[in-house]
């Protein structure tokens, strides 16, 4: 799995944009991004994932550069429910034959203030 | 929607113990890990089995074992217990198709005394 760098910390005010970035230079061509959020003593959550194009869900979208040797993930309106460490995890596809378990490095502790 | 189901949510040893924590993945899921979190630490991989048979090797010791049964409940039994092993320990499951998207459960928070 390719090397990841996440910011260790960030602060965000409630009802706005947190912007989590995640640099992974050393990316190869089919490996995909991953975010996944750990909210205090509970069990990681994922969020979302994509491989180039930019994707959208329920809970965030993904911003994936045109090099794809970063990527920001997006929480459009964030409450005191979104902090959490966010992890950022860049592995092969599914459909490799790669070990299954998730490395879980030093993520981001977003704390969203009032 | 059903969620891993992990039991007990607490659990009290003492040292040289033993301990056993169990785990209901999804319905349907094949596949469960299992993940030990220390104080202040990253979740880490212990084990994980895929259609009952053992998949992969995390960072388990020798005096931990696991298994998963015909029903794919899985049972993480821990014995001569340590001070050190006091941690979260999650299991999570998934489709061995869509591996890396898990689903972790609530955690069991085993302490040793």
């Amino acid at each position: 799995d390719a090397k990841t760098t996440q910011p260790t910390s960030m602060d965000c005010a409630e009802g706005r944009a947190a912007n989590l970035p995640c640099n992974h230079s050393t990316i190869s061509g089919n490996e995909y991004v991953y975010w996944y959020r750990q909210i205090h003593s509970q069990g990681p959550q994922y969020i979302i994932h994509g491989l180039k194009n930019n994707e959208t869900n329920e809970m965030a979208s993904l911003i994936i550069t045109e090099d794809r040797k970063s990527s920001t993930l997006i929480l459009p309106h964030a409450t005191l429910r979104d902090t959490a460490v966010y992890y950022c995890i860049v592995r092969v596809g599914d459909s490799s034959g790669s070990a299954r378990q998730l490395t879980f490095g030093s993520g981001t502790q977003l704390t969203v203030l009032p | 929607a059903a969620g891993v189901i992990q039991s007990p949510r607490h659990l009290i040893k003492e040292k040289r113990e033993t301990a056993t924590l169990k785990c209901y993945p999804i319905p349907r899921h094949d596949t469960v890990y299992w993940y030990q979190q220390g104080p202040g630490q990253d979740p880490q991989f212990l084990i994980s089995f895929y259609e009952k048979m053992q998949s992969d090797k995390g960072s388990i010791p020798d005096r931990f074992s696991a298994q998963q049964f015909s029903d794919y409940h899985s049972e993480l039994n821990m014995s001569s217990l340590e001070l050190g092993d006091s941690a979260l320990y999650f299991c999570a499951s998934s489709l061995t198709l869509a591996k890396n998207i898990q689903y972790f459960g609530a955690g069991t928070r085993l302490s040793v005394l």
